[in-house]
């Protein structure tokens, strides 16, 4: 079945290491989402790419980067996280960008900061 | 400012009907959204409307009215899988996603 993945589901780390986390689809769809998510909020949107065009939220730290090495695969890394920076981060996709296609979400990655 | 306001917590008892409201304001608007959550999961989508009135999938039926920036989500004969968080999203004139913090639903024997 055509699906996004995340692993690893759930990762811990600790203050300041660098922690990377990753996404990959086979839906073959243009654009791939990452949000963080924090317990009974809304997902916020940190950046998207739309095939090889990134774009940053303005207010998404500094801390946070992404990587799109090809259309299968994006990356999150958290520089230097801080304990506010523990949240569930979950990986979307959807076909084209500009339109009202639905975005298929992955299982998420729940990081935790220690 | 774009904001999505919905109830934070419901309860309802199993094989009844529930209506989870949300109401929305955005710059510009592209259609409405709901997902629903599971504790720990990945939003999955459940609905789409564009155009005022009411969409019928099943179980689950949702309606907008884009005059009053008003749409709900109704659930019929629910069952206890039904308990999740149910996020309504409005898309708006740059088809931005802009989230609601989700309501959870509680389902009762």
């Amino acid at each position: 079945d055509a699906m996004v993945i995340q692993n690893p589901r759930y990762q811990v780390t600790q203050f300041g290491k660098p922690v990377t986390l990753s996404c990959s689809q086979t839906l073959n769809h243009n654009v791939m989402y990452w949000y963080q998510q924090k317990s009974s909020q809304a997902p916020k949107l940190l950046f998207h790419y739309y095939d090889k065009d990134f774009n940053n939220e303005a207010d998404t730290p500094d801390n946070f980067q992404s990587r799109r090495p090809n259309t299968s695969f994006c990356f999150l890394d958290i520089r230097s996280p801080g304990l506010g920076d523990a949240a569930m981060y979950l990986c979307a996709t959807s076909k084209q960008t500009g339109n009202t296609d639905e975005q298929y979400f992955g299982p998420g990655t729940r990081l935790t900061v220690t | 400012g774009q904001n999505i306001d919905q109830p934070t917590e419901m309860t309802a008892t199993e094989g009844a009907i529930v209506q989870i409201n949300c109401t929305y304001q955005t710059s510009g608007f592209n259609g409405l959204f709901w997902y629903q959550q599971h504790a720990g999961e990945a939003p999955t989508f459940l609905s789409y409307n564009v155009l005022d009135g009411l969409e019928e999938k099943g179980r689950f039926s949702s309606f907008l009215s884009r005059s009053k920036g008003y749409s709900y989500l109704l659930l019929k004969e629910l069952q206890m899988k039904d308990s999740a968080s149910y996020l309504c999203a409005a898309m708006d004139s740059n088809y931005q996603l802009i989230w609601g913090a989700g309501t959870k639903l509680i389902i009762k024997p």
